[in-house]
Formats: structure tokens, sequence, C-alpha cells
């Protein structure tokens, strides 16, 4: 069971270097989201997706973009990094919220380090 | 406004009971989250309550609401080495949106 998977796990970016994370779900859930986690800060809401073709900003957007061309993919993409977003970010997945528990399933987690 | 809170930090003897508390200011949240992350990897769902519900219990773990105070308290039993991990308590809005606390470090000593 892959579940939520995210690549790469690692990356070690220049400023103004841009790169994009990858989300894949085998669960056929409607709903994808982009957290990040900071220290002290817990997770934070970068973009969410309640659908194949849909995108909406969450509590951090500035400086992040993402897609959801295909329903089991969610793409970040960082046009031009900035040392503020070294990071971790987490993937997830759920059915739908509202409807059931609204549970999340978090992928692995991607280290990005910006210098 | 939307915000959970959480203390950052909590150091127990391996055998004794662990409290993680969280506070919370919507009152209108659908169902209330205790999230648990090991080092390296990323949360789990460890048990959720429904809103109208005022505790749950799940073998070792116990959660309290306290909707009057928006107060969420999670209780682990004979706490072991192995429940070291940081917990998030999280809360759905009927909106669908989550709100995650800043997450408990569970440091467990032998």
């Amino acid at each position: 069971n892959a579940g939520v998977t995210q690549t790469p796990k690692f990356r070690v970016l220049k400023t103004g270097q841009s790169m994009t994370l990858l989300c894949a779900q085998d669960m056929n859930h409607e709903y994808m989201y982009w957290y990040r986690q900071d220290p002290g800060m817990g997770l934070r809401l970068i973009h969410y997706s309640v659908g194949e073709g849909t995108t909406a900003k969450g509590e951090v957007p500035d400086g992040y973009n993402v897609s959801r061309l295909k329903k089991q993919n969610f793409l970040l993409g960082l046009e031009s990094a900035a040392p503020s977003q070294t990071s971790v970010y987490f993937c997830a997945s759920s059915l739908q919220t509202g409807a059931d528990t609204g549970e999340l399933f978090f992928g692995e987690g991607s280290r990005l380090t910006v210098l | 406004g939307e915000d959970v809170e959480q203390s950052l930090f909590l150091s127990v003897r391996e055998g004794d009971s662990s409290v993680i508390n969280c506070t919370y200011t919507d009152s209108s949240s659908t169902y209330l989250y205790w999230y648990k992350q090991e080092p390296g990897a990323g949360l789990q769902l460890l048990t959720y309550i429904f809103s109208n519900m005022d505790m749950k219990q799940d073998q070792r773990l116990t959660v309290l609401l306290n909707k009057k105070d928006k107060h969420l308290s999670l209780r682990i039993a004979d706490t072991q080495t192995g429940d070291s991990a940081i917990y998030f308590c999280a809360e759905t809005l009927p909106t669908g949106k989550l709100i995650f606390g800043q997450g408990t470090t569970l440091q467990v000593k032998p």
C-alpha cells in the first residue's frame, strides 16, 4: 500500500533556483494539501485542492504555486527559492472533508534547504 | 479567530500517565483530532472525537473534550518509550478547513 508518496525526500537549492515537489496518492482521494512544518509553528497550509483541476490558497501561499492536472497528483512549485522557504514539506490527502471524519493521510515529508 | 494552542514539550517516566492539553478558539468545530508524528515521518491519525462527545476511550488512550472551555486533552496510560513523538491537536471547521496546533513533543524517560 503506497498511500501518499512525495518526491524528492531531500533537496538543497540555491537562492533563486526553482523546483517542483511531486505528491502522488493512490487512494482515489478528492482532497489534497501541501503543508510546511517549521519548529514551534506546527503545520501551516500552503495550498490545497478539492478535486482535479482545482486549487486554492491556504495560510501561507506566497512564493508557491500548485497544480492538480490529474486527480492522483498534486505538484508544489517554487519559482524562485528563498532561504525562508527552508522547511519540511508534507503532502496530505483526504477522501472528502465534511462527509466523513476528515482524516488526513500524510506523506513522509520532503526536506528542502535553500542556501 | 481560528487558533489551536498546545504546550511545546512534556517529559514523563516510562509507566506513568501522560496528559497532553490543547485549547482551541473556534466553537463551530465538528471533529477534533490527535495526530502522532514519529521522527522522520509524516503525521498519522491517532484518535479523534466528534464535537458532541465528552469523552472517548481507545485502549491506552483517553480523549476528553470540554466544549465550554474549548479544551481538549489526550491521556496516554502506562506511557512507553515507543510513545515518544510529537503530538498534534487539530480541529476541522464546518468549512472543511483543518487547523493544527504547534505540536507537543513527548519525551519518555526509561
